[in-house]
């Protein structure tokens, strides 16, 4: 059972417009949710994160936006660079008394266009 | 700084043997965790250590399986008899306080032949 789910496992974007990366969670004890970024042969790269007291956390190009009712979370990155190209990473944590570690989804691919 | 240190970054072992899998965590940082990131999949969490203490072992297989962060020296995962399926990249991660956003290292890719 997949706790953390991203459903697109790609997406490709013309450099200058908006990138949209979805992830959607199951667990309501999730409390702190995380993007990173992975390029091949490198370890995950922290982005940005959201408490679940929030519904948006902005950082430069990227901002991360949370629905506790729908269990939904995005990154948007605008204007999206060819240097964005790479795996993203939705991650939570939480529940079992705040416990560490992180929930991965499967990835979802960003290519971005020159 | 240096970053979170693991070596080797490539490791290759014949069915049976064991593999040892180093990670020395940025300096100040005692929190430590592993993660195992299979083909086409996310990554897993196996194990969170602090110093000499294994705090939380829920993702570790129960059997072959075996990690350490001692006092001195840096953390081990450990994998008895290796089988195929335990081909994988695993990376560490450390932090300086129990807490989110934690620095991963770059990984150590075990493929089992």
């Amino acid at each position: 059972d997949q706790q953390v789910k991203q459903n697109s496992p790609s997406l490709s974007v013309q450099e200058g417009r908006i990138s949209i990366l979805n992830c959607d969670y199951t667990n309501s004890m999730f409390d702190y949710f995380l993007w990173y970024k992975k390029y091949p042969a490198e370890g995950p790269t922290f982005l940005i994160s959201i408490s679940s007291i929030k519904d948006k956390n902005e950082d430069g190009r990227f901002t991360v936006f949370l629905n506790k009712s729908a269990k939904h979370l995005s990154l948007h990155i605008v204007p999206s660079q060819p240097g964005d190209s790479a795996v993203y990473f939705c991650a939570a944590s939480g529940g079992r008394g705040g416990s560490e570690k992180l929930v991965f989804g499967k990835g979802t691919k960003l290519t971005v266009n020159p | 700084n240096a970053g979170v240190m693991q070596n080797p970054r490539h490791l290759v072992r014949r069915r049976g043997q064991e593999a040892r899998l180093r990670c020395s965590p940025m300096k100040g940082h005692s929190h430590v965790y592993w993660y195992r990131q299979l083909p086409e999949e996310g990554l897993k969490f196996m194990v969170y250590l602090q110093k000499e203490n294994i705090i939380d072992e829920s993702g570790m297989p129960k059997e072959r399986f075996s990690a350490e962060f001692p006092k001195e020296g840096p953390s081990i995962l450990r994998i008895q008899q290796v089988v195929r399926g335990d081909s994988a990249a695993y990376f560490c991660a450390s932090s300086p306080q129990q807490g989110n956003g934690y620095t991963f290292g770059s990984g150590t890719r075990l493929t089992v032949v």
